[in-house]
């Protein structure tokens, strides 16, 4: 099973700022990566596909990129709305995987 | 805008089978290319692909779950399901069915419903 590991588990962060989460799979997976946000009590929203393809109607300071095992979800001039948890998924490899997830704050 | 609805019991006791059901609207179970897929997250933890399967019947699970696991679809009502059988407190969660495109992001989420595991 591939390891997702997110980093940072935790940022709080001031609106306008740039937030860069990084995503490390225990193996290569191509660009088989996605990312999602998560808030309270709703469902995972789709972000980012395929490691860098931004998903239908997500705001454009969102952007993805990586391939291998190395991969980056990064949210220019950050808005108070994006106060949420992020996840990578791979489905490159069965079984699929999540991260841990990346929550951040908004100060 | 296809849009995906799970039901089924809140509360299942523990050694018995958790029983949901996804009811799949705004497009067909059918499609090709679709995988629909179970996703669950523990209480205040992240989430945890549990598996999917095709409109063919064909499955995939999580090998450390794949002793207890169970999917089915059901074409005619845009359904497909779930059992999960010898629960324990452990399987409390919420659960989400989700639609998978070909290369494996999930696009379409339900709203997820909480399972608890308790007597």
């Amino acid at each position: 099973e591939i390891v997702l590991t997110q980093s940072p588990d935790f940022r709080s962060v001031t609106p306008k700022e740039k937030v860069t989460i990084t995503c490390r799979a225990s193996q290569s997976i191509g660009r088989s990566l996605h990312w999602y946000q998560q808030k309270p009590d709703q469902s995972p929203k789709l972000l980012i596909k395929d490691a860098s393809q931004s998903f239908s109607g997500v705001p454009s300071r969102f952007s993805g990129s990586g391939s291998g095992t190395d991969f980056t979800l990064t949210i220019d001039s950050l808005e108070p709305e994006d106060a949420a948890t992020y996840y990578c998924h791979q489905s490159g490899n069965l079984p699929e995987t999540f991260g841990q997830g990346t929550k951040v704050e908004i100060k | 805008q296809v849009q995906l609805q799970e039901s089924g019991p809140g509360l299942v006791k523990p050694s018995q089978t958790l029983s949901l059901t996804c009811t799949v609207s705004g497009g067909s179970i059918s499609s090709a290319g679709y995988y629909w897929s179970w996703i669950r997250q523990h209480p205040g933890k992240g989430l945890e692909w549990i598996g999917y399967i095709y409109y063919s019947g064909s499955t995939y699970y999580k090998p450390s779950l794949r002793s207890r696991l169970t999917m089915s679809v059901d074409t005619s009502k845009n359904q497909f399901s779930l059992k999960l059988s010898s629960v324990t407190a452990a399987d409390t969660a919420v659960y989400y069915c989700a639609r998978e495109g070909a290369s494996g992001w999930c696009q379409s989420w339900g709203q997820g419903t909480l399972v608890t595991v308790s007597s």
